[in-house]
């Protein structure tokens, strides 16, 4: 399953609102999940079941969407939000994929 | 608190081999299965190997398959990926996952160690 994220990079401000999208290439139901990513740390599960948040993350993160599309939005953006970000299909264990990215950076 | 903490990465030659090791923590290791994902510089993540909860049963990337073996010590908490044949296209950051349970997603990973391929 291949997995598409757009855009690549996504240039916005702090206190704005970022949406990522997450296409797959055959449907998973929701077996989707967001990972952020920044350099030098291990990445974080931020959302998994496509639109279920782990606890600790905070709530203007938000997932939504099933089947082939998700999107990943980010309600009012704040510094410490500015990394990459991954989604990762694991519909069929154990060959799980992930999206290519979308770099979230500061405009 | 989970923690998974990588060590063993480092420069190798083309052809070489390297173990590396993932020490776990903070939860029931041999009730979960383990994967090694890899991050080449300026790339994205690409799934390499995974392991069940005994050992008995294991997964390679195409990429990696017949060159790297994945095992665990379920006593010690320590996953292993013992890496033969090296090449430079290896040359990644190696994170040891958690998956969440039976058909669940990544929960939980490593910061990773890297592993360099150059003569």
């Amino acid at each position: 399953i291949v997995m598409t994220q757009s855009p690549a990079t996504l240039s916005v401000s702090p206190g704005e609102r970022a949406t990522l999208s997450c296409r797959a290439s055959q449907s998973i139901s929701s077996n989707l999940a967001w990972f952020q990513h920044k350099p030098g740390q291990a990445p974080r599960l931020l959302i998994y079941g496509a639109s279920t948040r782990v606890t600790g993350i905070p709530a203007r993160f938000s997932g939504s969407g099933s089947g082939t599309e998700f999107t990943l939005t980010i309600s009012s953006l704040q510094s410490e939000d500015f990394a990459i970000y991954y989604c990762q299909q694991y519909t069929n264990w154990p060959r799980y994929t992930f999206g290519q990215g979308t770099k979230l950076e500061i405009k | 608190e989970v923690q998974l903490v990588e060590s063993g990465g480092g420069l190798v030659q083309p052809g070489g081999s390297l173990r590396l090791s993932c020490s776990a923590s903070g939860f029931t290791f041999s009730s979960y299965a383990i994967h090694w994902v890899r991050q080449a510089p300026g790339k994205g993540l690409e799934y390499v190997s995974a392991i069940s909860t005994t050992g008995s049963t294991t997964y390679y990337a195409d990429s990696v398959k017949g060159r790297f073996t994945i095992s665990r010590d379920n006593f010690q908490n320590t996953l292993y990926l013992q890496m033969t044949s090296l090449r430079p296209e290896d040359t990644a950051v190696y994170h040891c996952v958690k998956v969440s349970g039976a058909g669940g997603c990544f929960d939980y990973w490593g910061q990773g160690t890297l592993v360099t391929v150059s003569s």
